[in-house]
């Protein structure tokens, strides 16, 4: 059974500075890896999906990497800033049948002024 | 364009009445899926349909939890004599291909069972 898992659960850094999210995941072999963001009140809005022949995307000051022998994938977010405050998920599709997601619980990132 | 919606956005029911909610999917996606994400959690897995079948309903909790899409478009989640541990987010996401790859989500039914 894939078990997905967010290591911090919430996190609190300065405006500026560079963080790293962490995610896990049980069985390695996987179609994707892909990291949401949900604000409050809000759905799940799609920042990048890593096929699991990549080892890193990229889109602005988001980098995400995939590491799949070693069940982990990291969100790097460089420059932070408030407006980047929210909850980051990651999620991975299981492979029998439907692309039904399995999630990690999110990480609460708040980015002080 | 117009992406997923929900309605209601918010919902108060007292323990053990009906609820119903509701799911428009971009239009022309052919797969639907539907999430219950309780407080402080992550998204979890509850139904999927493909066009009007649903092919999958491993992740409803109980036979009180029952969903429909009988045109393939809006998906109804119905969720009968409510309980408090019922109360959580219900998201809706769908997706063009039928397997449920690039899954678009829509804002969420926040249920709370008093």
């Amino acid at each position: 059974k894939q078990e997905v898992t967010q290591i911090p659960a919430a996190l609190s850094v300065p405006e500026g500075e560079n963080l790293v999210l962490n995610c896990s995941f049980t069985d390695s072999a996987i179609y994707n890896l892909q990291w949401f963001r949900q604000d409050p009140g809000k759905g799940l809005t799609s920042l990048l999906l890593i096929q699991s022949s990549q080892r890193e995307q990229t889109s602005g000051r988001l980098n995400a990497s995939l590491d799949k022998s070693s069940g982990r994938s990291t969100l790097y977010i460089a420059a932070s800033q408030p407006g980047d405050s929210a909850t980051y998920l990651c999620a991975v599709p299981l492979i029998q049948g439907a692309q039904k997601l399995v999630f990690g619980q999110g990480t609460r990132l708040t980015i002080n002024p | 364009g117009a992406g997923v919606s929900q309605s209601p956005r918010y919902k108060v029911a007292k323990r053990g009445q009906d609820v119903a909610l509701r799911c428009d999917p971009i239009s022309g996606h052919v797969s639907l899926f539907w999430y219950q994400q309780a407080l402080g959690q992550g998204p979890e897995f509850l139904t999927y349909f493909q066009n009007e079948a649903q092919l999958d309903k491993s992740g409803l909790p109980s036979d009180r939890f029952f969903a429909e899409r009988p045109e393939g478009s809006v998906s109804t989640l119905k969720i009968q004599r409510t309980q408090q541990e019922d109360s959580a987010v219900y998201l809706c996401a769908s997706s063009p291909s039928p397997e449920g790859e690039t899954q678009y989500f829509g804002p969420g039914t926040r249920l709370l069972v008093l």
